[in-house]
Formats: C-alpha cells, structure tokens, sequence
C-alpha cells in the first residue's frame, strides 16, 4: 500500500498571502489529523478529519482551516500568512476515527517557509 | 501545551549499548505511544502501550507504563548508528481526544 502523500513538499510564500496543502491518507484510513511542527513549539496538533466532518480542533487561530473529501483526502488551509507560520505541516492517517486509540500514519510533511 | 515531557533531552551513546528515554505526562491517559522522526522527515510509530498494560516489546524495543508515577520508558537495545533520530512520547486521555506529542529527545548513535 502506499503510504500517507503530501503535496507540494516545499513551499515558499510570502506574508500576507494564502496557501493550501493536501494530504492523501492510505488507501482505506478515512481519518486524517494535521499537525504543525516548529522548533520552539515542538508538535502541535491542528485538526483531524473522519468522513469528512472535523472532529476535534487545536488551539490555533482560524486562519487555519481545513476540509476532508469523500475519499479521505485532505487540504488544509492557511490565510493571511504570518513569519510564525513558517514550519514542517504533517499529515497523518489512520484507520478508524478514533485518534487516540490507533497508530497514526505520517505523511513527509509539507515545509512551509513564510519570507 | 506538551502533555508529554520527554528526558532527556539529548542523548548520545556508542554503537552496540542501549539507549533510554523517559517521558512523563499529566493527566490520566488512555494509551501512550512513542514514535520516531529521522531529520526533517515524518514520524514513524513504534509501539503503542494501553493504560492497562505494563509492559510491551517490540523487536529491540521494550516500553514499560507507570500509570501510578505517570510515566513510560523507551529502551532500545544494541543500539545501530540508524537508530540515530528523534524520539517523541505521544498520550491521549480518551480514545477520541487528539494525540499530544512531547518535545522528543534527539539520540545520537556513534559508529
């Protein structure tokens, strides 16, 4: 099976300006969780997706979106880019919705660089 | 905020010994995992251990669960350079609430 993909894998942009990553989980996992990583904050959870309803939400401003598809696959959503946002943006999947009760599937992640 | 505090922080040993990490978190928890990140990649999971297990191995890994000191140690044994990477404990207090990730401990392993 492949693995969790994400797209595009690098990305510059600049302040003020919006950008959209996609994920697509493993054939057949129908949640996906966005988290972002920075080195002062470390691993931060964003949102996860199950059948296309979000399902729980992190503590990040709603510049930050997302949406999940009929089949699974994701795209999050970033407005008004700020310098902070620079960061590694991962995608996970996992077989059932329940996040905290199955391993979780990364994707490469998307870097994302905020001039 | 981190729920899982990972220690410590740094940690590098020679080919061949073993290598521990501890993580301590918070709040109760359903399950704890531990995953693996080589530089700038994503994470690869390594072993989930439930709240009502003590102890769980996998291959060279071994993971013990303290619910009562709210705490999980990670031993690698004979320990390879490839083993070289971030290692970062993961807990949930429900199996439908998100993960929580520490901060990692980055293990370097010598040749």
């Amino acid at each position: 099976k492949a693995g969790v993909t994400q797209t595009p894998r690098y990305l510059i942009k600049t302040r003020g300006q919006q950008v959209t990553l996609s994920c697509s989980p493993i054939s057949g996992h129908r949640s996906v969780s966005w988290y972002q990583q920075t080195p002062g904050q470390g691993l931060q959870f964003l949102f996860e997706y199950f059948s296309e309803t979000q399902r729980n939400k992190g503590n990040f401003p709603g510049r930050f979106s997302g949406r999940q598809f009929s089949n699974s696959r994701s795209e999050m959503n970033v407005s008004t880019l700020e310098l902070g946002d620079s960061a590694l943006y991962l995608c996970a999947s996992s077989l059932v919705g329940r996040q905290g009760d199955h391993e979780q599937y990364f994707g490469p992640g998307t870097r994302l660089t905020v001039t | 905020s981190q729920q899982g505090e990972e220690d410590p922080q740094a940690l590098s040993i020679q080919e061949g010994e073993n290598a521990t990490m501890n993580c301590s978190y918070k709040t109760s928890i359903n399950n704890l995992q531990w995953y693996r990140q080589n530089s700038g990649r994503g994470l690869v999971h390594l072993i989930l251990i439930r709240s009502n297990e003590r102890e769980k191995h996998s291959g060279r890994l071994r993971v013990t669960l303290d619910t009562s000191k709210k705490s999980s140690s990670l031993l690698i044994t004979a320990s390879r350079a490839a083993d070289t990477a971030s290692y970062f404990c993961a807990t949930t207090p429900g199996a439908n609430s998100k993960l929580t990730f520490g901060k990692g401990i980055t293990l370097s392993v010598r040749p």
